[in-house]
Protein backbone atom coordinates (compact mmCIF):
# COMPACT_ATOMS: atom_id res chain seq x y z
CA UNK A 1 0.00 0.00 0.00
CA UNK A 2 1.30 3.65 -0.55
CA UNK A 3 3.01 5.02 2.36
CA UNK A 4 5.00 8.48 2.58
CA UNK A 5 6.81 8.90 5.81
CA UNK A 6 8.23 12.00 7.19
CA UNK A 7 11.01 12.37 9.76
CA UNK A 8 13.50 15.13 10.82
CA UNK A 9 11.11 17.72 12.18
CA UNK A 10 12.18 18.86 15.85
CA UNK A 11 12.90 22.09 17.97
CA UNK A 12 15.52 24.22 15.91
CA UNK A 13 16.27 28.23 16.97
CA UNK A 14 16.13 30.49 14.53
CA UNK A 15 18.73 30.74 11.75
CA UNK A 16 19.32 26.90 12.24
CA UNK A 17 19.04 24.54 9.77
CA UNK A 18 16.78 21.60 9.49
CA UNK A 19 16.60 18.81 6.64
CA UNK A 20 13.73 16.85 6.45
CA UNK A 21 13.13 13.85 4.45
CA UNK A 22 9.74 11.63 3.19
CA UNK A 23 10.55 7.96 2.46
CA UNK A 24 8.04 6.58 -0.26
CA UNK A 25 6.61 2.99 -0.49
CA UNK A 26 3.91 1.21 -2.50
CA UNK A 27 4.16 2.53 -5.56
CA UNK A 28 6.46 3.89 -8.92
CA UNK A 29 8.21 6.95 -7.11
CA UNK A 30 9.69 8.55 -10.00
CA UNK A 31 6.06 8.48 -11.99
CA UNK A 32 4.82 11.12 -9.65
CA UNK A 33 5.66 15.13 -8.84
CA UNK A 34 5.88 15.32 -5.34
CA UNK A 35 4.77 18.73 -3.07
CA UNK A 36 5.60 19.72 0.60
CA UNK A 37 2.84 21.48 2.46
CA UNK A 38 2.89 23.45 5.63
CA UNK A 39 -0.20 24.23 8.37
CA UNK A 40 0.79 26.47 11.00
CA UNK A 41 -0.46 25.93 14.07
CA UNK A 42 -4.22 26.29 13.91
CA UNK A 43 -3.61 27.46 10.64
CA UNK A 44 -4.78 26.71 6.75
CA UNK A 45 -2.53 25.31 4.77
CA UNK A 46 0.31 26.67 2.72
CA UNK A 47 2.00 25.25 -0.18
CA UNK A 48 5.80 25.28 -0.09
CA UNK A 49 7.50 23.74 -2.71
CA UNK A 50 6.71 21.64 -6.24
CA UNK A 51 9.46 19.32 -7.65
CA UNK A 52 8.15 16.94 -11.01
CA UNK A 53 8.98 13.41 -11.21
CA UNK A 54 12.30 13.48 -12.90
CA UNK A 55 13.83 16.81 -10.31
CA UNK A 56 13.94 18.85 -13.26
CA UNK A 57 11.57 21.32 -12.77
CA UNK A 58 11.43 23.10 -9.42
CA UNK A 59 9.38 26.10 -7.77
CA UNK A 60 9.00 27.18 -4.04
CA UNK A 61 6.92 29.79 -2.38
CA UNK A 62 8.20 33.30 -2.03
CA UNK A 63 8.11 32.90 1.81
CA UNK A 64 10.38 30.53 1.33
CA UNK A 65 12.52 30.83 -2.07
CA UNK A 66 16.24 31.48 -1.30
CA UNK A 67 16.25 29.76 2.33
CA UNK A 68 14.73 26.11 1.56
CA UNK A 69 15.97 23.69 -1.22
CA UNK A 70 13.63 20.89 -2.42
CA UNK A 71 15.32 17.32 -3.66
CA UNK A 72 14.52 14.28 -4.59
CA UNK A 73 16.21 10.61 -5.12
CA UNK A 74 14.44 8.20 -7.07
CA UNK A 75 16.82 5.47 -6.74
CA UNK A 76 15.99 5.30 -2.49
CA UNK A 77 12.20 6.38 -3.13
CA UNK A 78 13.07 9.66 -1.02
CA UNK A 79 12.03 12.87 -0.96
CA UNK A 80 13.81 16.05 1.10
CA UNK A 81 13.34 19.39 1.89
CA UNK A 82 16.81 21.23 3.56
CA UNK A 83 15.48 24.47 5.17
CA UNK A 84 17.94 27.30 6.38
CA UNK A 85 17.96 30.51 8.42
CA UNK A 86 14.41 29.27 9.87
CA UNK A 87 12.64 32.25 11.24
CA UNK A 88 9.87 31.56 13.79
CA UNK A 89 7.16 31.98 11.09
CA UNK A 90 8.24 28.22 9.58
CA UNK A 91 7.02 26.78 12.28
CA UNK A 92 4.63 24.49 11.35
CA UNK A 93 3.48 20.93 10.16
CA UNK A 94 5.32 19.66 7.49
CA UNK A 95 3.44 17.23 4.66
CA UNK A 96 4.77 15.58 1.72
CA UNK A 97 2.74 14.47 -0.90
CA UNK A 98 1.90 12.69 -4.17
CA UNK A 99 0.16 14.23 -7.05
CA UNK A 100 -1.45 16.45 -4.31
CA UNK A 101 -3.92 17.92 -5.82
CA UNK A 102 -5.01 14.94 -8.82
CA UNK A 103 -6.45 11.86 -8.56
CA UNK A 104 -3.73 10.04 -7.35
CA UNK A 105 -3.13 11.88 -4.40
CA UNK A 106 -1.50 10.74 -1.16
CA UNK A 107 -0.66 12.73 1.58
CA UNK A 108 1.81 12.04 4.68
CA UNK A 109 0.43 12.56 8.00
CA UNK A 110 3.34 15.61 8.74
CA UNK A 111 6.23 15.89 10.57
CA UNK A 112 6.67 19.38 13.32
CA UNK A 113 9.12 22.04 12.73
CA UNK A 114 9.24 24.21 15.97
CA UNK A 115 11.59 27.51 15.45
CA UNK A 116 11.88 29.21 18.77
CA UNK A 117 14.90 30.08 21.08
CA UNK B 1 0.15 33.44 0.41
CA UNK B 2 -3.76 32.25 0.35
CA UNK B 3 -4.98 34.40 -2.63
CA UNK B 4 -8.24 32.37 -2.31
CA UNK B 5 -11.30 33.67 -0.39
CA UNK B 6 -13.53 31.11 1.27
CA UNK B 7 -16.31 31.74 3.81
CA UNK B 8 -14.84 31.34 7.20
CA UNK B 9 -18.15 28.71 7.92
CA UNK B 10 -20.78 27.07 6.87
CA UNK B 11 -23.80 24.95 8.56
CA UNK B 12 -26.80 23.08 8.32
CA UNK B 13 -28.90 20.48 9.22
CA UNK B 14 -27.52 16.69 8.73
CA UNK B 15 -28.94 15.69 5.17
CA UNK B 16 -29.27 18.87 4.00
CA UNK B 17 -26.80 20.59 1.54
CA UNK B 18 -23.97 22.45 2.03
CA UNK B 19 -22.30 25.13 -0.65
CA UNK B 20 -18.98 26.44 -0.13
CA UNK B 21 -17.41 28.89 -2.54
CA UNK B 22 -14.36 29.88 -3.40
CA UNK B 23 -12.81 33.28 -5.52
CA UNK B 24 -9.91 33.72 -7.00
CA UNK B 25 -8.45 35.47 -10.40
CA UNK B 26 -8.02 34.97 -13.71
CA UNK B 27 -4.55 33.91 -12.97
CA UNK B 28 -5.46 31.11 -10.89
CA UNK B 29 -9.16 29.69 -10.89
CA UNK B 30 -9.63 31.64 -14.53
CA UNK B 31 -7.44 29.33 -16.26
CA UNK B 32 -6.56 26.48 -14.50
CA UNK B 33 -8.05 23.44 -12.46
CA UNK B 34 -9.00 23.78 -9.29
CA UNK B 35 -9.26 21.29 -6.73
CA UNK B 36 -10.84 20.74 -2.96
CA UNK B 37 -9.61 19.27 -0.08
CA UNK B 38 -11.25 17.88 3.34
CA UNK B 39 -9.26 17.72 6.35
CA UNK B 40 -11.01 16.04 9.72
CA UNK B 41 -10.04 16.99 13.05
CA UNK B 42 -6.22 15.52 13.47
CA UNK B 43 -5.38 14.55 10.50
CA UNK B 44 -3.99 15.37 6.77
CA UNK B 45 -6.01 16.94 3.89
CA UNK B 46 -7.57 14.38 1.42
CA UNK B 47 -8.40 15.29 -2.10
CA UNK B 48 -12.07 15.33 -2.74
CA UNK B 49 -12.36 17.27 -6.14
CA UNK B 50 -9.55 17.63 -8.91
CA UNK B 51 -9.99 19.25 -12.04
CA UNK B 52 -12.66 21.06 -11.08
CA UNK B 53 -15.59 18.44 -10.67
CA UNK B 54 -13.83 15.00 -10.92
CA UNK B 55 -13.82 12.69 -7.84
CA UNK B 56 -11.31 10.51 -6.85
CA UNK B 57 -11.74 6.78 -6.45
CA UNK B 58 -13.39 6.61 -3.09
CA UNK B 59 -14.79 9.56 -3.02
CA UNK B 60 -19.02 9.54 -2.66
CA UNK B 61 -20.89 11.61 -4.85
CA UNK B 62 -22.33 13.43 -2.09
CA UNK B 63 -19.51 15.85 -2.81
CA UNK B 64 -19.35 18.03 -6.15
CA UNK B 65 -17.36 20.25 -7.50
CA UNK B 66 -18.34 22.97 -9.92
CA UNK B 67 -16.40 26.34 -11.59
CA UNK B 68 -17.62 29.05 -13.65
CA UNK B 69 -15.38 32.51 -14.26
CA UNK B 70 -12.61 33.10 -11.77
CA UNK B 71 -15.19 30.96 -8.85
CA UNK B 72 -15.10 27.55 -7.98
CA UNK B 73 -17.92 25.55 -5.57
CA UNK B 74 -17.93 22.51 -3.72
CA UNK B 75 -21.33 21.19 -2.81
CA UNK B 76 -21.96 18.58 0.00
CA UNK B 77 -25.51 16.86 -0.60
CA UNK B 78 -27.02 14.59 2.82
CA UNK B 79 -24.81 16.29 5.41
CA UNK B 80 -23.96 13.77 7.88
CA UNK B 81 -21.79 14.75 11.17
CA UNK B 82 -18.78 13.20 10.05
CA UNK B 83 -18.09 15.62 7.28
CA UNK B 84 -17.86 18.36 10.10
CA UNK B 85 -14.23 19.11 9.10
CA UNK B 86 -12.42 21.77 7.68
CA UNK B 87 -12.47 22.61 3.96
CA UNK B 88 -9.92 23.95 1.14
CA UNK B 89 -10.05 24.65 -2.43
CA UNK B 90 -7.01 25.22 -4.00
CA UNK B 91 -5.28 25.77 -7.84
CA UNK B 92 -2.01 26.64 -9.77
CA UNK B 93 -1.21 30.22 -10.11
CA UNK B 94 0.31 30.95 -13.66
CA UNK B 95 1.35 34.23 -12.88
CA UNK B 96 2.88 33.71 -9.67
CA UNK B 97 4.09 29.60 -10.67
CA UNK B 98 2.78 28.98 -7.05
CA UNK B 99 0.22 26.74 -5.93
CA UNK B 100 -2.79 28.68 -3.93
CA UNK B 101 -4.88 27.49 -1.27
CA UNK B 102 -7.71 28.81 -0.11
CA UNK B 103 -8.67 30.70 3.22
CA UNK B 104 -10.56 27.57 4.24
CA UNK B 105 -13.88 26.67 5.90
CA UNK B 106 -14.94 25.24 8.48
CA UNK B 107 -18.50 22.98 7.67
CA UNK B 108 -20.49 22.02 10.79
CA UNK B 109 -23.37 19.53 11.02
CA UNK B 110 -26.36 21.19 13.27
Amino acid sequence: QVQLVESGGGLVKPGGSLRLSCAASGFTFSDYYMTWIRQAPGKGLEWVSYINNRGSTIYYADSVKGRFTISRDNAKYSLSLQMNSLRAEDTAVYYCARDAWGSASYWGQGTLVTVSS
Amino acid sequence: QSVLTQPPSVSAAPGQKVTISCSGSSSNIGNNYVSWFQQLPGTAPKVLIYDNNKRPSGIPDRFSGSKSGTSATLGITGLQTGDEAEYYCGAWDSSLSVYVFGTGTKVTAL
